[in-house]
């Protein structure tokens, strides 16, 4: 069945260093998007992606959309304290586009 | 605005007892309606979701069961909790078209006793 895999699982990061969490897809996805969801809270929707090849910057986190539409990343430049929870994609899925399928996340923990 | 309500914030309650958690949206019309359960740590598993009143469709065996008496509101029941019950419970809307973001509810931590 379609899969969305997502790597590292866990990321422990310096404030001020760079984070990167990379998202796969088994099937090609006709828009990926990503949430965040911080320590004891529930997941918010950050991003929609839907061209080939879509680069979208919000403040100091850039989101990638793959050519084939089947990855995607998110890149978080000097991250902050702020930053710290787990992070999510998600694509609309193969059996019904009314539901998504999440990636598992990636947990980002930034040392202050 | 549109804005999704869900209670209680926290549950506890002990096996074999019924459930019933609640789920409501304001400020759009024909939701797409989402139950999601997440235990500690973990991700995110759809359990039901509904494209209309009435309309259930249930991604996982279980003794849950979800209905949808009006447009936007989304109720998750169980008859006999199970101690595999417990879990972080998430509500979830999405605008009536397929592929759309998803918008969530705070959430209610259930524990079962």
């Amino acid at each position: 069945g379609q899969q969305v895999m997502q790597i590292p699982q866990y990321q422990h990061v310096q404030e001020g260093e760079d984070f990167t969490t990379y998202c796969n897809s088994s099937t090609t996805l006709s828009n990926i998007q990503w949430y965040k969801q911080r320590p004891g809270g529930h997941p918010v929707f950050l991003i929609q992606l839907v061209k080939s090849g879509e680069v979208k910057k919000q403040k100091r986190l850039t989101f990638q959309f793959g050519e084939a539409k089947k990855n995607s990343s998110l890149h978080i430049t000097a991250t902050q304290t702020t930053d710290v929870g787990t992070y999510f994609c998600a694509g609309p899925h193969s059996d019904s586009s009314y539901k998504l399928i999440f990636g598992s996340g990636t947990r980002l923990l930034v040392r202050p | 605005s549109q804005t999704i309500h869900q209670w209680p914030a926290t549950l506890v309650q002990p096996v074999g007892s019924p459930l019933s958690l609640e789920c409501t949206v304001e400020g759009t019309s024909n939701p797409n309606l989402y139950w999601y359960r997440q235990a500690a740590g973990r991700g995110l598993q759809l359990l039901f979701y509904s494209v209309g009143i009435g309309q259930i469709s249930s991604e996982v065996p279980q003794n849950l069961s979800a209905s949808r008496p009006q447009d936007r509101q989304f109720i998750l029941s169980s008859k006999k909790l199970l101690l595999s019950d417990s879990g972080f419970y998430l509500c979830a809307w999405s605008k009536g078209i397929s592929g759309q973001p998803q918008h969530f509810g705070d959430g209610t931590r259930l524990s079962i006793l």
